[in-house]
């Protein structure tokens, strides 16, 4: 079955212990992203990946970072998380379609994170 | 910049009636539009697409959006909603170069009331 694949799920930890949310997807991508969800904001993105050893900053990278070393891959590490990172993230991947088009994002379940 | 507005955080409608959900949007070159569904504790769920054209295109679960192009919107639509249907939509778009991360509009929460 095709899916992208996010752990934990759910994850309550303390300020300045580092973290990392693992994202795994099996469709063969290239594009891979992680989002947060916030009420009121929307998805906002965190950082992105045309492909393996690419990556870019999305609308609010700070204090986190992110790894592509392969295809599959993606995950989000928070070195020092602090409360404001309390959140819903979402990872999601997508090939690129015909010509420069890019088919729509397949999306993780979501991790939910709380920082105390 | 891209940018997407849904001007409405919450859309009521009763069950079988018509429902819309508005989106507007900022994009340089040509759009890339897409709608998607999520519901509670899921990641979202890709309903629509519009890259060239018919203006009206049609998606999953009975849904449809209707691109115009002077108003740069990209309305969700369903001739007559389910309950089922209640969820929290999104509007998204990127520019057709590919090379512009997605865009995400802050979501609207449709209730279908039985």
């Amino acid at each position: 079955e095709a899916q992208v694949t996010q752990n934990p799920r759910y994850l309550i930890t303390v300020t300045g212990k580092k973290l990392t949310v693992t994202c795994s997807q099996n469709m063969n991508h290239e594009y891979m992203s992680w989002y947060r969800q916030d009420p009121g904001l929307g998805l906002r993105q965190i950082y992105y990946s045309m492909n393996v050893e690419v990556t870019d900053k999305g609308d609010v990278p700070e204090g986190y970072k992110v790894s592509r070393k392969e295809k599959r891959n993606f995950p989000l590490i928070l070195e020092s998380p602090s409360p404001n990172q309390t959140s819903l993230y979402f990872c999601a991947s997508s090939q690129r379609g015909s010509g420069q088009g890019w088919q729509p994002q397949h999306f993780g379940d979501g991790t939910r994170l709380s920082i105390l | 910049a891209q940018s997407v507005a849904q001007p409405e955080d919450q859309v009521n409608v009763a069950e079988g009636n018509p429902l819309t959900v508005k989106c507007t949007y900022s994009v340089s070159g040509n759009p890339y539009l897409f709608w998607y569904v999520q519901y509670p504790n899921r990641g979202l769920q890709f309903l629509l697409k519009y890259i060239t054209g018919d203006n009206l295109v049609k998606g999953s679960y009975g849904f449809e959006a209707e691109f115009n192009k002077s108003q740069t919107s990209f309305h969700l639509k369903k001739p007559s909603a389910l309950v089922s249907d209640s969820a929290l939509y999104f509007c998204a778009v990127r520019d057709y170069s590919g090379n512009t991360p997605l865009v995400f509009g802050k979501g609207t929460r449709l209730s279908v009331i039985a």
